[in-house]
């Protein structure tokens, strides 16, 4: 089983630099989301998606695009790079209702130099 | 407000025994789940357990259980008969039904280490 698979696993890039991280999930779920990491800080949500065609900012959407290509798969753009978004990245996904559980990729560790 | 606080930043437990991780939430939708998740030093999420607003009895998932006290807003993980395998960091984290509904939030997360 797959479940929430995220792409790329690591990267670096220049202050400026744009890139887009992949996720897809292969659990019929409806809603995907984007979480930054930070040391201390927990993880904040950056951007969700509740279904196909929609997407709502989360608690630090500054600096994010985000599309939600098909049910299956939400893509995070960061247009111009910058240091403070040195951080992991996790994409979930999951099932809506306040019983379900998100399901979380392996995250993406991005560096901004 | 903080909606999930957990207090304790580290906690030591020696192999084999217990050990509580405190969580304390707030919100004021009557229909809520509370969850608690590991991250291990490889850095995935792990999902543990859950606990539903509505639930009567406390959650259980072999070695985890989950210590509810509605009236205190508290959902406290209890790990028994600690492993090695058990240090990593722990998050608890609370869905609401009708407000933000889709949003999962989280705690800044308690770092559990076991010793020999």
């Amino acid at each position: 089983n797959a479940g929430v698979t995220q792409t790329p696993k690591f990267q670096v890039l220049k202050t400026g630099q744009s890139m887009t991280l992949q996720c897809a999930q292969d659990m019929n779920h409806n809603s995907m989301y984007w979480y930054r990491q930070d040391p201390g800080m927990g993880l904040r949500l950056i951007y969700y998606s509740a279904s196909e065609g929609t997407t709502d900012k989360g608690e630090v959407p500054n600096g994010y695009n985000v599309s939600r290509l098909n049910k299956r798969e939400f893509s995070l753009r960061l247009e111009s790079a910058a240091p403070s978004q040195t951080s992991v990245y996790f994409c979930a996904s999951s099932h809506r209702g306040p019983a379900q559980p998100q399901h979380f990729g392996d995250g993406t560790r991005l560096s901004i130099l | 407000a903080q909606k999930i606080t957990q207090t304790q930043p580290g906690m030591f437990v020696q192999e084999k025994e217990a050990v509580t991780l405190d969580c304390t939430y707030d919100t004021s939708d009557p229909s809520y789940g509370l969850f608690w998740y590991k991250q291990p030093s490889s850095g995935e999420m792990i999902f543990l357990i859950y606990q539903g607003s509505y639930d009567q009895q406390n959650a259980t998932e072999g070695r985890y259980s989950l210590n509810f006290q509605k009236a205190r807003k508290s959902a406290n993980l209890v790990i028994s008969a600690s492993q090695l395998g058990d240090s990593a960091m722990y998050f608890c984290a609370m869905r609401e039904a009708f407000y933000n509904t889709d949003k999962l939030i989280f705690g800044t997360g308690t770092r559990l280490q076991v010793f020999p």
